[in-house]
Parts: C-alpha cells; sequence; structure tokens
C-alpha cells in the first residue's frame, strides 16, 4: 500500500506488557514523528526521527522506547505499558523539500488500551 | 513559550455559518502557522497553511488570518457545510526546528 500505514489498528493490552506499535511509509521520508491524541491535550510528540539511527525525544516520551533502522519504519515499544498510555497513537512522516515545508502526513492511527 | 493555545475546544454553527477558531503563540520564532482537519476515525490532514509575511490566505471555503504584532491566527470557515463537522488542530513551527507543535483541537459540528 502506497503512503503511511500502522498496525495494529487497535490493540488492548494489560498492565506491565510490552507493547509494539508499527508505522511504515512508502515516500522515503527523511523525518518520521509518534504522536499520542488524548481529549483536551490535543497531539502531543512523543519521539521523532531526522533520519534512519537518528531519533530525538518529544514532550512525552517516558515510558516509550524507539528504534529506525531502515528509513521506511519507525516502530514505537510501550516498555511496560500503564493505564496512562491508553490513547490513540498517531504516526506522521514528511519530507525535505522545501515546497512542502514541514507538511506532516498522518497515519490512521492505533487506538491502544491498557486494562 | 512553546505552546499554542487554541480556542473554542468546541464549536456549533448551522449550516452557512461562518466559524472562527483562534490560536495564540508566544515564540516569535515560529514562521510556519498551518491548519490541520481530522475526521472521526482518521488521522489529520493539512488543511491550509501560512506563513507570517502575509496576513492572510484563503484557499475555497477556509481563510487563515494571522496578526503578527498580536502573536495570533484564525480560521474561518465560510458558508459551512455539515461535511465540514471535524476537529481542527492549529499548529506552529519555526526553520530551525523539526517539529509542529500543535493546539489541543477544536470539535466543529455544523448542522443542516
Amino acid at each position: 500500500d502506497a503512503g503511511i500505514t500502522q498496525s495494529p489498528r487497535y490493540k488492548i493490552t494489560e498492565t506491565g506488557r510490552q507493547v509494539t506499535l508499527m508505522c511504515h511509509q512508502t515516500w522515503s521520508h527523511s523525518y518520521m514523528f509518534w504522536y499520542r491524541q488524548d481529549l483536551g491535550h490535543g497531539l502531543r510528540l512523543i519521539y521523532y526521527s531526522a533520519a534512519a539511527d537518528i531519533t530525538d525525544k518529544g514532550e512525552v516520551s517516558d515510558g516509550y522506547v524507539v528504534s529506525r533502522s531502515k528509513t521506511e519504519n519507525f516502530p514505537l515499544t510501550l516498555e511496560s505499558a500503564t493505564r496512562s498510555q491508553t490513547s490513540v497513537y498517531f504516526c506522521a512522516s514528511r519530507g525535505v523539500d522545501s515546497s512542502s515545508y514541514n507538511e506532516q502526513f498522518f497515519g490512521p492511527g492505533t487506538r491502544l488500551t491498557v486494562l | 513559550q512553546q505552546q499554542v493555545k487554541q480556542s473554542p475546544q468546541s464549536l456549533i454553527v448551522q449550516k452557512g455559518g461562518i466559524p472562527i477558531i483562534n490560536c495564540a503563540y508566544e515564540n516569535t520564532a515560529f514562521d510556519y502557522f498551518p491548519w490541520y482537519q481530522q475526521f472521526p476515525g482518521k488521522g489529520p490532514a493539512l488543511l491550509i497553511a501560512i506563513r507570517p509575511d502575509v496576513s492572510e490566505k484563503k484557499e475555497g471555503r477556509f481563510t487563515i488570518s494571522f496578526n503578527k504584532s498580536a502573536k495570533q491566527f484564525s480560521l474561518h470557515i465560510m458558508d459551512s457545510q455539515p461535511g465540514d463537522s471535524a476537529t481542527y488542530f492549529c499548529a506552529a513551527s519555526s526553520l530551525n526546528t523539526d517539529k509542529l507543535i500543535f493546539g489541543t483541537g477544536t470539535r466543529l459540528q455544523v448542522f443542516p
């Protein structure tokens, strides 16, 4: 599939379990981002990556781990899930073309519930 | 200084009305101000964006008004339609950062 995809779309897990959310893009975009969306908080950046093997923290990175061994993939791992991590998670990507400066393209989201 | 404050949190208008969503920022280094539109169950998508060298940008029924001195910008939707019902996010960014800073979102409902 062309574009940006996320899997799974829905996930229910238990407190303390490790969970990995997958993100894949086919545009060869340099930048990739993970956000969480919660009512009243909007979209908050968890982690981002400027290129393969380069990652940096966002404003809500505690409890999350990312990796980027390939340009097209950017998995997000919750090392030990907590109820406060129940949220909708969005992956996004963007290129470096100046004509689309900073436009981010979002995936369809993963709804995660931690019981 | 990194915050973008958005209001109102929700908005209800009738078809044909002109909803207005407002955002304010503090960081004077911001030089790119996009609006994203999100339909239920979907990811956000870029709707329209403005740079601070202009005070207004119009694309179809959507207009951004920008006030650099007040550090505010707003989205106006002319002749609103039920299909415009969505959540709208403002955001801001600058040349020396890779990140977008998002507002908290406005849920718009347009009734027939």
